[in-house]
């Protein structure tokens, strides 16, 4: 099973709200990451978890605020969002991220954010 | 830096054809490559990787992609294309001997829309 779930598959959102993007995988993978990526463009990283730790966060806005609470499972908070943030939000897992780890990342179909 | 180049936005091709995406890569020491593939509203999904040992790669549905050291390319290959193969591909790199967490980043090319006509 090389499957990453992600819910819910669309979201809309005033700039006010707060709302969270959930993301799974039971591959027994330690290693998960967010990516934001606009039409027809390839996926920006935007943070990376580590066994649960965030390794990785490049240098994104505090309205998103990742959570980690176990090793199958990634969140991503939303608050007070710009209408520029829409795009589609992608998971991945990978089995490692250490340096030397080969590793191909397994995506998420995404969730389709839009900010109004 | 790491860096991909995808040098053509769309490729077109008739069913039944070759194809080839190509890809070429910049790292500083030897690249981890791989080819992803993209439905529409879809996430990625992995079809091959190049790590070492033979330059020819085999993946999934069909597909293959070659390694070439000297003219640092990685080019994906079908010998037969279908119209469901129709969908935006991405090449990306990871150099692992970059220090800290740069040696985990995939860095991803611009994508390739393959368009395969009937």
């Amino acid at each position: 099973d090389t499957e990453v779930t992600q819910t819910p598959k669309h979201l809309v959102m005033g700039m006010t709200n707060k709302k969270s993007l959930k993301c799974e995988q039971h591959m027994g993978h330690r290693a998960m990451y967010w990516y934001k990526q606009k039409a027809k463009k390839p996926p920006e990283l935007m943070f990376v978890y580590s066994y649960e730790k965030l390794s990785i966060n490049e240098s994104v806005p505090s309205r998103f605020s990742p959570e980690c609470p176990n090793s199958s499972l990634l969140n991503l908070h939303l608050h007070a969002l710009q209408p520029e943030d829409s795009a589609l939000y992608l998971c991945a897992s990978s089995r490692q991220v250490d340096g030397v780890s080969s590793y191909e990342q397994y995506f998420g179909p995404g969730t389709r954010l839009t900010v109004t | 830096a790491q860096s991909v180049a995808q040098p053509e936005d769309q490729v077109n091709v008739a069913e039944g054809n070759p194809l080839t995406v190509k890809c070429t890569y910049s790292v500083s020491g030897n690249p981890y490559l791989f080819w992803y593939v993209q439905y529409p509203n879809r996430g990625l999904q992995f079809l091959l990787k190049y790590i070492t040992g033979d330059n020819l790669v085999k993946g999934s549905y069909g597909f293959e992609a070659e390694f070439n050291k000297s003219q640092t390319s990685f080019h994906l290959k079908k010998p037969s294309a279908l119209v469901s193969d129709s969908a935006l591909y991405f090449c990306a790199v990871r150099d692992p001997q970059r220090s800290g967490a740069g040696s985990y980043q995939l860095t991803f090319g611009k994508g390739t829309k393959l368009s395969v006509i009937p």
